[in-house]
């Protein structure tokens, strides 16, 4: 089965820093792998999607990198802003699994200004 | 179009008691899936339909949680007995076919005291 981790668990930065939040799984048999943005009490925002053939993905100040030989994908956030504070879901989707998500369980980011 | 509806949005209920859940998929979506989160935790896999089949339902406490999906459209989710362990929040999503990109409903907040 499917275990996806994410390190750290929480993160504390100053506004403007450039930030590194990690995601690693076990099976490498991905479909996809996507990041998702939660905040409290919110449902799931979809911030970006990496397919399997793929190694990265950009929108905006965000970059996500996939390397399924590894089993790791991280997610960049460049010159962040207070507004980033949110807890970060990375979630893999695999299609033995009938192709629904196995998420982490979040990395919580908070922003100082 | 319209997004993933859920209700009730918060529900308090004693332990012992049953509850159930509600979700109203996007038009024309084929697969549901309905999660629950942890506090602390992501959203965990419960069951996951296919019009009015399951395709997935692995990870569901069949001895107190039961789901259906009349006419693969609407689709419940009860408990009976509830735990204190089953606080959580439940999340529906929906998406068009298995693999693509699914859209999350806000979520039921469900407490046990």
């Amino acid at each position: 089965k499917q275990e996806v981790t994410q390190i750290p668990a929480a993160l504390s930065v100053p506004e403007g820093e450039n930030l590194v939040l990690n995601c690693s799984f076990t099976d490498s048999a991905i479909y996809n792998l996507q990041w998702f943005r939660q905040d409290p009490g919110k449902g799931l925002t979809s911030l970006l999607l990496i397919q399997s053939s793929q190694r990265e993905q950009t929108s905006g100040r965000l970059n996500a990198s996939l390397d399924k030989s590894s089993g790791r994908s991280t997610l960049y956030i460049a010159a962040s802003q207070p507004g980033d504070s949110a807890t970060y879901l990375c979630a893999s989707r695999d299609s033995n699994s009938g192709y629904a998500l196995n998420f982490g369980k979040g990395t919580s980011l908070l922003v100082t200004p | 179009e319209a997004g993933v509806a859920q209700s009730p949005r918060y529900k308090i209920i004693e332990k012992r008691q049953s509850v159930a859940f509600w979700c109203n998929p996007i038009s024309g979506h084929a697969t549901l899936y309905w999660y629950q989160q942890i506090l602390g935790q992501g959203p965990k896999l419960l069951i996951q339909f296919q019009n009015n089949g399951v395709v997935d339902d692995s990870q569901l406490p069949k001895d107190r949680f039961s789901a259906e999906r009349l006419k693969g459209v609407d689709s419940t989710l009860k408990i009976q007995p509830a735990k204190l362990e089953d606080s959580a929040v439940y999340l529906c999503a929906s998406s068009y076919q298995q693999g693509v990109v699914e859209t999350f409903g806000s979520g039921t907040r469900l407490t046990v005291v």
